[in-house]
């Protein structure tokens, strides 16, 4: 398996531009996951997804984000518009079972550069 | 507040010496723990997990102990090579929690050869 496909790897927008990162989980696992990393505030969750649905978004920063799983194998987080504290290296994460202690398997991340 | 906390950002440890690295939690809830290692520019690799209903989980030269009276687990590394150095991200997760799991800010492990 290819494990968690992000795309693009890097970013580099200007402020106010929309910007569309991309998830495909590994076949087969039920749940999404976005995570946002950062110097200062870590690895935190941005929201999460059981079968496509969206389950718990309260980590998103504000209406400006929002994110998208049409189906099992693809999964879009948005932010429009942009700023400049948006920038920060984007995680898509997968897993199996849902309810289940399993781990999650990462994607190699999207960097975001917004100037 | 953060409920995952790594007191540590960093740790420098020469090699063939044990590594220890640490975490403490703050949510009586969680039950289920679990060490990731994160190389610059890829995502976060799972290394090891430990249950509540354990205090000691170990595979090859990492072992993982939790103490659940202290809300404190630990990553020992025994011994400690060139390539183990990375960022460590301990993760929490509990009933309350669905799949999500809480990480951790990171200690960053230098192996000095």
């Amino acid at each position: 398996d290819a494990g968690v496909i992000q795309s693009p790897r890097h970013e580099v927008t200007e402020m106010g531009q929309e910007v569309t990162l991309r998830c495909k989980p590994i076949s087969g696992h039920n749940s999404l996951f976005w995570y946002r990393q950062t110097m200062m505030r870590g690895l935190e969750l941005l929201i999460y997804f059981n079968n496509n649905v969206p389950i718990d978004d309260s980590g998103m920063p504000e209406d400006r984000f929002s994110a998208k799983m049409p189906n099992a194998s693809f999964s879009t987080l948005k932010i429009q518009p942009s700023e400049p504290r948006d920038s920060a290296v984007y995680f898509c994460a997968s897993r199996t079972t849902p309810g289940l202690a399993s781990e999650q398997y990462f994607g190699p991340g999207t960097r975001l550069t917004v100037t | 507040d953060q409920q995952v906390k790594q007191n540590s950002p960093s740790l420098s440890v020469q090699e063939g010496r044990i590594s220890i690295l640490n975490c403490d939690y703050t949510n009586s809830m969680f039950d289920y723990f679990l060490w990731y290692k994160k190389y610059p520019a890829e995502g976060p690799t799972f290394l090891i997990s430990i249950s509540s209903i354990k205090d000691k989980n170990e595979d090859g030269r990492f072992t993982v102990f939790l103490n659940k009276s202290a809300k404190h687990l630990s990553l020992h590394i025994v011994p400690s090579q060139p390539g183990d150095s990375a960022v460590y991200f301990c993760a929490a997760s509990g009933k309350n929690y669905g799949q999500n799991f809480v990480f951790g800010p990171g200690t960053r492990l230098s192996v000095l050869p």
